[in-house]
């Protein structure tokens, strides 16, 4: 079984352009996080999808960020307009979900962005 | 709110000797907690988590972790740290859907 894949693994991009980044859950996985590492720095929550309810978006930094996932599977998330504050190691996450209670995530390995 | 807290940001230790990575957490309710590592240019990997019964929890390679609620603490550790144990590790909480992370600790064990 694939584990959860993210793609690009790199991207250099301008500041000013926007940029998607994309995540595969493992399959069956019903919840998908997206957090950002910055150099030096823990986790930051950005938004969480759970089966077709509503997403939990309370930790995306500003309306530059967006996300969306398709068909409860791939989940993109999208930088309009970067900053070079938003250079960061963007990771995905997705996690079964059984009886009402979570497991651990089972992270990807992470999309590198450099906004110059 | 809910918080961890991991209260170093790096830990050394000699390869062969015990070592403890400290974990304190604030949420409401009753949490689900886990322990993570990261490797150089890696993804997390899980390495253990505590959702209830005994609470000392065994995790891969040789890490354990012990649920203090009264001092709400998920110290881990392990009897003999190896030379490829360094990494950052990360405690995290589970409550109310969402994942909190503490900040890292970074993990250094020298021959």
């Amino acid at each position: 079984g694939a584990g959860v894949s993210q793609s690009p693994s790199n991207k250099v991009t301008e500041k000013g352009k926007d940029v998607e980044l994309r995540c595969d859950p493992i399959s069956g996985h019903t919840a998908l996080y997206w957090y950002r590492q910055s150099l030096g720095q823990g986790l930051e929550f950005l938004i969480y999808f759970q089966g077709n309810s509503a997403p939990d978006k309370s930790g995306l930094p500003s309306d530059r960020f967006s996300a969306e996932r398709t068909g409860g599977s791939v989940s993109t998330l999208t930088i309009q307009r970067t900053q070079q504050e938003d250079s960061a190691v963007y990771l995905c996450a997705s996690s079964a979900l059984s009886g009402g209670a979570f497991y651990e995530q089972y992270f990807g390995p992470g999309t590198r962005l450099t906004v110059t | 709110a809910q918080s961890v807290a991991q209260p170093e940001d790096q830990v050394n230790v000699a390869e062969g000797n015990p070592l403890t990575v400290k974990c304190t957490y604030s949420v409401s309710g009753n949490p689900y907690l886990f322990w993570y590592v990261q490797y150089p240019n890696r993804g997390l990997q899980f390495l253990l988590k505590y959702i209830t019964g005994d609470n000392l929890v065994k995790g891969s390679y040789g890490f354990e972790a012990e649920f203090n609620k009264s001092q709400t603490s998920f110290h881990l550790k392990k009897p003999s740290a190896l030379v490829s144990d360094s990494a950052l590790y990360f405690c995290a909480v589970h409550n109310f859907n969402k994942f909190y992370f503490g900040s890292g600790t970074k993990l250094n064990v020298k021959p």
